[in-house]
């Protein structure tokens, strides 16, 4: 089936740790994002990638990192510099920037 | 900069007919999306909108006026499972999506 995928369904960050959520793609599409969302509120960019091994950052990239060397995954790490990181993370791809994006599953961030 | 602005929660009951509006501000227009999100879930693409008009698809609608710079998503004989959060997004020449705060819509029996 082709789709999009994200693991962990949930994670737990410990104070000072950085973590990584996975986003991979078997879709061939050229671009990737990273939203967050808080409860209640609407999807905020992250990072996105139109291309592999170049992306750009979005509105809230501070504390945040990403990579792209392969097509079909988009890794974001969440670093200890995210000071409040508790939230949704969705990942999502597009056949181009611009065009039509599918959403994966979500990673349900926690602070413990 | 860019914008978007639609109603926090609609109301309506099984069978009826409901509409969420969305307008928007933004330089270099490409086109006005809609995605539905249930609680706990990730949003699904409904529809998209780069000319004005209206789209349909089923039981789903959305109109645009791109001289409005509004649009609005139509939902008729409204379901228990249309109860779900509804977003419009914005595509530019950013290349980015811009998504508006969400739209809840509850529909009672």
């Amino acid at each position: 089936d082709g789709g999009i995928t994200q693991s962990p369904k949930y994670l737990f960050r410990k104070e000072g740790q950085n973590v990584t959520l996975s986003c991979e793609q078997n879709l061939n599409h050229d671009a990737m994002y990273w939203y967050r969302q808080d409860p209640g509120q609407g999807l905020r960019l992250i990072y996105y990638s139109q291309i592999v091994n170049d992306f750009q950052k979005g509105d809230i990239a501070e504390g945040y990192s990403v990579s792209r060397e392969k097509k079909e995954s988009f890794p974001l790490t969440v670093t200890s510099a995210q000071k409040n990181p508790t939230a949704f993370y969705l990942c999502a791809s597009s056949p181009g920037t611009g065009e039509t994006q599918y959403f994966g599953p979500g990673t349900r961030l926690l602070v413990l | 900069g860019q914008s978007l602005e639609q109603p926090s929660e609609v109301t309506a009951v099984e069978g009826a007919i409901v509409q969420i509006n969305c307008t928007y501000q933004t330089s270099g227009f490409y086109g006005l999306s809609w995605y539905q999100q249930h609680d706990g879930g990730a949003p699904t693409f409904l529809s998209y909108n780069a000319l004005d008009g209206l789209e349909e698809t089923g039981r789903f609608s959305s109109f645009l006026s791109r001289s409005d710079s509004y649009g609005y998503l139509l939902l008729q004989e409204l379901q228990m499972k249309d109860s779900a959060s509804y977003f419009c997004a914005l595509s530019s020449n950013t290349g980015k999506l811009i998504f508006g705060q969400g739209t809840t819509l509850q529909v009672k029996p």
